[in-house]
C-alpha cells in the first residue's frame, strides 16, 4: 500500500459544481498536512494546510479524519480556473519535515 | 521578492555528463528539499537537507549529489551514473518541521 493515496481522476465538472477528492494515508503518526495545487508544467502551489478543526478559505474547505486515516479538499461553486492537479502531502512525526506526496487528482472544469 | 530560484529552467543533458542544477532561496529557511516529478507521478524526494553542511539521502538519491555550504543555496547534481534522468526537478524549502514547503519553479532536464 502507498504512503499516500489519490484517486488520480480526472473529475470533469461543471462550472458552478461542488467537488471533493480524499486523500488517504498509512501512517497514523502523521502530523501535518496540505493540499497543493499544481498547474500543467508549473510548480506545486500550497493551497492549505489541514488542522485537526478543519480549515476553510473562500470555496475550499478542507477535513482531516485521523480514525479513517484521510483528509479531504471541497471546492463549491468550482470556477474553470480551478482545473489543476491536487496533490495532498502529510509529513510524519520523525526529526525532519519530510513530506510524502500523493500522485494528484486531476480536475477538469468545463464551461 | 522573497522566494526560491532555480536554474537553468530548461536543462539537456549528454551521455556520460555531469549537470548540475542550481537552488537559492531568500526565505531564511533551515531546510531544503529537492524532488523529481516524472510525467503523470507524484513528487519523489531525491535529497534533503536540514541545516548547513548536513544533507539526508531521500527516496531515490542513487546517481545524485548535493552540497549545503551555505544556507541559502542546494545545488543538485545529476552524475552519469543516473541513466534515467529525463524529468522536472523541484527545489523546496520551508522554516521548520511541521511547516509546509514552498516550492521554486523547476528545471526540466532532459538527455540529448
Amino acid at each position: 500500500r502507498k504512503e499516500v493515496e489519490q484517486d488520480p481522476g480526472p473529475f470533469n465538472v461543471p462550472e458552478g459544481a461542488t467537488v471533493a477528492f480524499n486523500c488517504t494515508y498509512s501512517n497514523s503518526a502523521s502530523q501535518s498536512f496540505f493540499w497543493y495545487r499544481q498547474d500543467c508544467r508549473k510548480e506545486p502551489k500550497l493551497l492549505m494546510s489541514v488542522y485537526s478543526s478543519g480549515n476553510e478559505d473562500g470555496r475550499f474547505t478542507a477535513q482531516l479524519n485521523r480514525a479513517s486515516q484521510y483528509i479531504s479538499l471541497l471546492i463549491r461553486d468550482s470556477k474553470l480556473s480551478d482545473s489543476a492537479t491536487y496533490l495532498c502531502g502529510n509529513a510524519g512525526a520523525g526529526g525532519y519535515n519530510k513530506l510524502i506526496f500523493g500522485a494528484g487528482t486531476r480536475l477538469a472544469v468545463h464551461p | 521578492d522573497g522566494g526560491i530560484t532555480q536554474s537553468p529552467k530548461y536543462l539537456f543533458r549528454k551521455e556520460g555528463q555531469n549537470v548540475t542544477l542550481s537552488c537559492e532561496q531568500n526565505l531564511n529557511h533551515d531546510a531544503m528539499y529537492w524532488y523529481r516529478q516524472d510525467p503523470g507521478q507524484g513528487l519523489r524526494l531525491i535529497y534533503y537537507s536540514q541545516i548547513v553542511n548536513d544533507f539526508q539521502k531521500g527516496d531515490i538519491a542513487e546517481g545524485y549529489s548535493v552540497s549545503r555550504e551555505k544556507k541559502e543555496s542546494f545545488p543538485l547534481t545529476v552524475t552519469s551514473a543516473q541513466k534515467n534522468p529525463t524529468a522536472f526537478y523541484l527545489c523546496a524549502s520551508s522554516p521548520k518541521r511541521g511547516d509546509p514547503q514552498y516550492f521554486g519553479a523547476g528545471t526540466r532536464l532532459s538527455v540529448l
